[in-house]
């Protein structure tokens, strides 16, 4: 089935510094990918899209400046939360949407397997 | 602006019973339907994706679409406790992007 990997899995970091997290499509191509975040006991949030070779596209109320979406290739895309703070310590999810040939998984999303983040 | 809505719960159904989750959608122009289970402190995982109306079925998992009624459910027959978790009910929007429900907890006791 269709792997979608994010590294690291496990981030503790002083307030302040920036974080970089990556997701990658193992094997299939993704010209969009999205990073979601997770709070204690609530849904998933949407915070961008990230597609490939173009800027992303924010949701409302997220800082741009503060989570930094890179697309550089058809498998990868990284955010960087920026001089972070305790308030930004929560559970990162991308998705990578595969667009192959195969029907049965022609626009679907598969998700990582997340990343906590912990600013102290 | 296009919600999808899901009872929260919890659903709790015995071991060995059939666990119904329903969910709606407000966007009748939608045409791709996801349903995924999430454990917790664990990323979501698909368990099944329906794009036409009616019946689609994957093991002890079936999902129902009725694009009249902008209603789609997930049955999952022979509930073990493993099946214990979150599931979330998304509609594809018109970006790609999946639009969530806010999820069932459904509890499966031994």
């Amino acid at each position: 089935g269709a792997v979608v990997s994010q590294h690291p899995s496990w981030v503790i970091c002083k307030s302040g510094t920036s974080v970089k997290i990556e997701c990658r499509s193992l094997d299939f191509q993704a010209t969009t990918m999205f990073w979601y975040r997770q709070f204690p006991k609530q849904s998933l949030m949407l915070m961008a899209t990230s597609n490939e070779g173009s800027k992303a596209t924010y949701e409302q109320g997220v800082e741009k400046d503060k989570f930094l979406i890179n697309h550089a290739s058809l498998t990868l895309s990284t955010l960087t939360v920026t001089s972070a703070h305790p308030e930004d310590s929560s559970f990162y999810i991308c998705s990578a949407r595969d667009l192959g040939p195969t029907s049965g998984r022609r626009g679907t999303q598969y998700f990582g397997p997340g990343t906590r983040l912990l600013v102290l | 602006q296009k919600e999808v809505e899901q009872n929260s719960g919890p659903l709790s159904v015995p071991e060995g019973a059939i666990a119904s989750l329903n969910c709606t959608y407000s966007d009748r122009g939608s045409q791709s339907f996801f349903w995924y289970r999430q454990y917790s402190g664990k990323s979501p995982e698909l368990i099944m994706s329906i794009y036409s109306n009616g019946d689609k079925e994957d093991g002890r998992f079936t999902a129902q679409l009725n694009k009249a009624s902008q209603y789609v459910s997930l049955l999952i027959r022979d509930s073990q406790p493993s099946d214990s978790a979150t599931y979330l009910c998304a509609v594809m929007g018109s970006q790609g992007n999946l639009i969530f429900g806010k999820g069932t907890k459904l509890s499966v006791k031994p």
